[in-house]
């Protein structure tokens, strides 16, 4: 079946406006995570939605960010009045389970350009 | 916090030399280990994973990794490289702070393979 989808694919902003960007995670993985990826640097945990439980924001870092995701399937992560620190690839993954074992498929990312 | 090094940044071989990206992790116990690949253009994929059982896991491409538990390591070789070879590997942990949900990645290795 089809992969992980992220959209846009690119976005250029200005300081201070607001960005959404969204996930289409794979059918049927009840599993989501948002990670972020500076220049340069791995991959930096966001938040994870896991079923119906309530999700792990424990990555989030200011309360400019949050997420939202509808049931089991697409995802929204939102940037509120962006600054130019969250210049980054914004990478969604989807998992069937969170076993800890559980491989999980990544999306194309999003490149978030803010000047 | 765990955190996962991976000390080579960028590594430049020849074709058919022999690889070996290093990766150390800073927990003890119970630990799952992952290499991740991102080859140009593409979205990062799973190369291999390991769970318990035999220390050397065997993943897709003739790559291999073997984890070692008195080193904390769990580094990826191959020995004959090719220029398909060419692209960033992370080495990923189950996060502590996220109930083993989320990973931990290192910075990552660019490898380029010359022809």
């Amino acid at each position: 079946g089809a992969g992980v989808s992220q959209s846009p694919s690119n976005k250029v902003t200005e300081k201070g406006k607001d960005v959404e960007l969204r996930c289409d995670p794979i059918s049927g993985h009840t599993a989501l995570y948002w990670y972020r990826q500076r220049l340069g640097q791995g991959l930096e945990f966001l938040i994870y939605f896991q079923g119906n439980s309530a999700p792990d924001k424990s990555g989030l870092p200011s309360d400019r960010f949050s997420a939202e995701r509808t049931g089991e399937s697409v995802s929204t992560l939102t940037i509120q009045r962006t600054q130019q620190e969250d210049s980054a690839v914004y990478l969604c993954a989807s998992s069937p389970g969170v076993s800890g074992r559980e491989t999980q498929y990544f999306g194309p990312g999003t490149r978030l350009l803010v000047l | 916090a765990q955190s996962v090094s991976q000390h080579n940044h960028h590594v430049i071989l020849s074709e058919a030399a022999s690889l070996e990206l290093g990766c150390n992790y800073s927990y003890g116990g119970t630990v799952n280990l992952f290499w991740y690949v991102q080859y140009p253009g593409q979205h990062l994929q799973l190369l291999l994973k390991y769970f318990s059982g035999d220390p050397l896991v065997k993943g897709i491409k003739g790559f291999e990794a073997e984890f070692i538990k008195s080193k904390f390591s769990f580094n990826l070789r191959k020995p004959s490289v090719q220029w398909s070879d060419t692209a960033e590997y992370f080495c990923a942990v189950p996060s502590l702070d996220t109930g083993r949900r989320a990973l931990t990645f290192g910075s990552g290795t660019r490898l380029q393979v010359q022809p």
